[in-house]
């Protein structure tokens, strides 16, 4: 079965740093998203990206906070300056082979960001 | 934007036993899906059901869109199973909204 594969699995960085978590979205998928989850808490949207731009984003995803499809198979999701409170699970997801979400969501097994 | 709201928020159970886990929503959807979050943090996506009825091994869920509500059945429960299920829906602005989960645990 198709994966979105995610690196790394864990980082760890200083406070003020900037950080680029990376996916590998599904291959003939068009939509592509970035959640985050910060322990103990609920899995929430942050944006979602499609034909090579931005389609729609949360108050969370603020201007610290960037992604890119660099070339025809990466996804990141750029984090300007961490703060402490960015510290949670990032997961990328990939959706839809077409008009319309028909097939379900995919995520990766996600990056775990720790902000020291 | 759209509410949903899963109960029981903890469920304990013995290995063998069977439960119902219940996702209620508070707008028409066009996707919802159920995971399985392990141990190690990962979302495993274990059906995508927008309406409808569909099993998988000792898993199955149905989804009655007109009512606004989900049910993921898990019978003959393993410690395997243990974890956080999320139900989560998507209304058609290209972003899945989640629950907020239901923790099981399956003792031995």
């Amino acid at each position: 079965e198709p994966e979105v594969t995610q690196t790394p699995s864990h980082q760890v960085t200083q406070m003020g740093q900037e950080v680029i978590l990376r996916c590998v979205p599904i291959s003939n998928h068009l939509y592509f998203y970035w959640y985050r989850q910060i322990l103990g808490q609920k899995v929430e949207f942050l944006v979602s990206f499609y034909n090579n731009e931005i389609s729609e984003k949360s108050e969370i995803f603020d201007d610290q906070f960037s992604v890119e499809r660099p070339d025809g198979s990466n996804f990141t999701l750029k984090i300007r300056s961490t703060k402490l409170e960015d510290s949670a699970m990032y997961f990328c997801a990939s959706s839809g082979t077409g008009v319309g979400l028909n097939y379900g969501y995919t995520f990766g097994s996600g990056t775990r960001l720790t902000v020291v | 934007g759209i509410q949903v709201e899963q109960s029981p928020p903890d469920l304990i159970l013995q290995e063998g036993a069977n439960s119902t886990l219940r996702c209620n929503f508070s707008d028409s959807v066009n996707n919802l899906q159920w995971f399985h979050q392990n141990p190690w943090g990962q979302l495993i996506n274990l059906f995508y059901i927008p309406s409808g009825t569909k099993q998988n091994g000792r898993l199955s869920a149905t989804t009655v869109a007109t009512e606004r509500y989900s049910l993921l059945y898990i019978s003959s429960s393993q410690t395997t199973d243990s974890g956080v299920y999320f139900c989560a829906v998507d209304t058609g602005f290209q972003k899945l909204v989640f629950g907020t989960g239901t923790r099981l645990l399956v003792s031995p």
